[in-house]
């Protein structure tokens, strides 16, 4: 069974300041993908940024970047340029690649809040 | 943002009440999910669907039961509510690719008093 750990419940960080939030996963698969999903207060759930754990090079979305370690499993988040719209409930989650049934596994979550 | 919609968006029902949460997609995906989140906490999954006519529990033991009759819609049931599952309820679908992203549906919001 795959498991996923987020251990800090909350973050805050100032406007304009860099943060980074922290996710373990744990799996015996090889092919697999993470990824990270943001919840704003009352809004949809979206993607934000994937790693297919095939690739070394770590995945990079505009101010969103992510330090991917697979000997670790490790899979942090890193939000450069934190602006207020980034406040918002984050979430690691983890799918076994290569099936067609798969189903994503989520961590707990980590609340960030963006301050002026 | 994705075309993934869920009615009603807020629901307070006396015990024993039968209610259904609908969700439909507009992106033909055949894969459904509904999911079932307290306040600030992590999702837990209580049912997925495959596609027309497939569904299966999901990892949380769940009361609820759904349906798949169309593609693009995965309603879910309560036949008698209760204070426990007051919780918010969401809906997510993905399509059949390596991507395996999922869209999330706004939520239904349900309180049993």
């Amino acid at each position: 069974a795959q498991t996923v750990t987020q251990s800090q419940p909350e973050m805050s960080v100032q406007e304009a300041e860099t943060v980074t939030l922290s996710c373990t996963y744990d799996t015996s698969e090889n092919n697999y993908y993470l990824f990270w999903y943001k919840q704003p207060p009352s809004r949809q759930m979206i993607l934000v940024i994937r790693q297919e754990a095939y690739k070394q090079q770590n995945a990079t979305e505009n101010r969103f970047s992510v330090n991917f370690q697979k000997a670790a499993k490790s899979f942090s988040l890193k939000i450069s340029d934190s602006q207020l719209g980034d406040t918002a409930m984050y979430f690691c989650a983890f799918i076994v690649g290569g099936t067609s049934y798969g189903k994503l596994t989520f961590g707990q979550g980590t609340i960030l809040t963006v301050h002026p | 943002e994705a075309d993934i919609y869920q009615t009603p968006r807020y629901l307070v029902i006396g015990t024993g009440k039968k209610i259904t949460l609908e969700c439909s997609q507009t992106m033909g995906h055949d894969k459904m999910y509904w999911y079932q989140q307290d306040p600030g906490m992590e999702l837990h999954l209580i049912h997925y669907s495959y596609g027309v006519n497939s569904t299966e529990k999901g990892d949380l033991s769940s009361e609820s039961t759904v349906s798949r009759i169309r593609t693009e819609h995965f309603p879910l049931t309560l036949e008698s509510a209760r204070p426990s599952h007051t919780s918010q309820y969401l809906c997510a679908s993905s399509e059949y690719s390596p991507s395996y992203e999922q869209y999330f549906g706004p939520g239904t919001r349900l309180t049993v008093t």
